[in-house]
């Protein structure tokens, strides 16, 4: 059971946009510790998708952006292609538990 | 260009102690606030945060993992060490090590992980 919930799949056609959410609590997101996400292509390691909530590491596109508001933040990719199919993951900070935190991850399939 | 990679064994027996090593090359281990984590996810599974250290030698562990869990670094060698012991089957998983970038923001504490290694899978079986 991770600290962090994400839905454990989510789809979309090439062209459209998905969210993915990532709910947590008063200890974590809702105490304002910042979210970051990272995608995992099939077979690798994950790599910084977005940290400090909606912020992009140079080289990630701007198709990609991130948010927060309360206890949850969601990740957002708007006109999905083929190469966007992984395994993403929402991270934080709990201070209950004075530790990093991940979500259980969601799997995008491209249809 | 900043890399990490992993090594250890590929297979270890249930009760054995694990010794991982994370080689680190283009930031140094004795720079200010550098650290490094470790993070493992079972096959199939979610990531899970293990460890880190940091370059002043501050250490923090998982809560549920703290007993068997002992992270080190040999900084000449640019090396982070990860014990784990007792192992037991379901420590079967990828061991990741990552770069810690933390501080304070208006928020509060911070961290993210950027690079990765590209993690070894170590398989616990008798």
């Amino acid at each position: 059971q991770s600290v962090l919930t994400q839905p454990p799949s989510v789809s979309g056609a090439p062209g459209q946009r998905v969210t993915i959410s990532c709910t947590g609590s008063s200890s974590n997101i809702g105490a304002g510790y910042d979210v970051h996400w990272y995608q995992q292509l099939p077979g690798t390691a994950p790599q910084l998708l977005i940290y400090g909530d909606s912020n992009r590491p140079s080289g990630v596109p701007d198709r990609f952006s991130g948010s927060k508001s309360g206890t949850s933040a969601s990740l957002a990719i708007t006109g999905l292609q083929a190469e966007d199919e992984a395994d993403y993951y929402c991270q934080s900070y709990d201070s209950s538990l004075s530790a990093s935190v991940f979500g259980g991850g969601t799997k995008l399939t491209v249809l | 260009q900043v890399t990490l990679k992993e090594s250890g064994p590929v297979l270890v027996k249930p009760t054995e102690t694990l010794t991982l090593t994370c080689t680190v090359s283009g930031f140094s281990l004795s720079n200010a606030r550098m650290g490094v984590s470790w993070i493992r996810q079972p096959p199939g599974k979610a990531l899970e945060w293990l460890a880190h250290i940091f370059s002043n030698d501050e250490k923090s562990y998982s809560t549920s993992l703290k007993s068997r869990l002992t992270i080190s670094k040999d900084t000449s060698k640019s090396q982070v060490v990860l014990t784990m012991t007792n192992m037991d089957p379901v420590d079967t998983a990828t061991y990741y090590c990552a770069r810690i970038n933390d501080g304070y923001d208006s928020s509060g504490y911070y961290n993210w992980f950027d690079p990765w290694g590209q993690g070894t899978l170590v398989t616990v079986s008798s």
